[in-house]
């Protein structure tokens, strides 16, 4: 089975803190994805990479960051949170040229 | 712009009754059509696909029926059961291997017993 681990279930930061929030996937994926999950707006793409140290921005990355180091890990970085940035964040991995993609359990991110 | 558009935005269901949630897209690049399956505390999940060489696919209780001119495809759940409810994406992408999923903005089923 594919497992997608996202390290916290829930936090909670300051207002300008910055944030780290890590994925870890097991199967050896190539490709993996951060999204924000928000009521009324569905799955919205933050960033994704293809490939260890390759990057590209999705459809809102103001305000976030990515790193890829290892091919297994992901990790988005708020660098100054905001409020507006409270939210459920999703990550998901996908083999290079397939389809499916697999979500972990998400990170509820509270900003005060 | 929304490339995916989803509704409803919520549907209650009885036991039994079938459920049916609609989409519509924008881009004819698209030829891929996953529906995904959140249940509360968990990440969403792949439940059925279609590509759009067919008009239908069935797995089960669960069927996509895809109309290409219309741009338009839908999930109908038959027999609905207590345990369908959930949050329902449906999404698109393109084939190309550096593809993205675009989803819709989901539906909050509820089934009652």
């Amino acid at each position: 089975d594919v497992k997608v681990t996202q390290s916290s279930r829930y936090l909670v930061k300051r207002t300008g803190e910055k944030v780290f929030l890590e994925c870890v996937q097991d199967m050896d994926h190539e490709n993996m994805f951060w999204y924000r999950q928000d009521p009324g707006l569905g799955l919205r793409l933050i960033y994704f990479s293809y490939d260890v140290k390759m990057k590209e921005k999705g459809d809102i990355p103001e305000g976030y960051s990515v790193s890829r180091e290892k091919k297994e890990r992901f990790s988005l970085i708020l660098e100054s949170a905001s409020t507006n940035q409270t939210s459920m964040y999703l990550c998901a991995s996908r083999r290079a040229g397939g389809t499916e993609a697999f979500f972990g359990q998400g990170t509820r991110l509270t900003v005060v | 712009q929304q490339q995916v558009k989803q509704s409803p935005q919520s549907l209650i269901v009885q036991k039994g009754g079938i459920s049916i949630i609609n989409c519509a897209y924008e881009n004819t690049a698209f030829d891929y059509f996953p529906w995904y399956q959140q249940f509360p505390g968990k990440g969403p999940a792949l439940l059925i696909a279609i590509r759009p060489d067919v008009s239908e696919k069935k797995e089960g209780r669960f069927t996509i029926s895809f109309n290409k001119s219309a741009k338009q495809f839908s999930l109908h759940i038959m027999d609905s059961q207590p345990g369908d409810s959930a949050t329902y994406f449906c999404a698109a992408s393109t084939d190309s291997g550096y593809s993205t999923l675009t989803f819709g903005k989901g539906t909050m089923l509820l089934v009652s017993p």
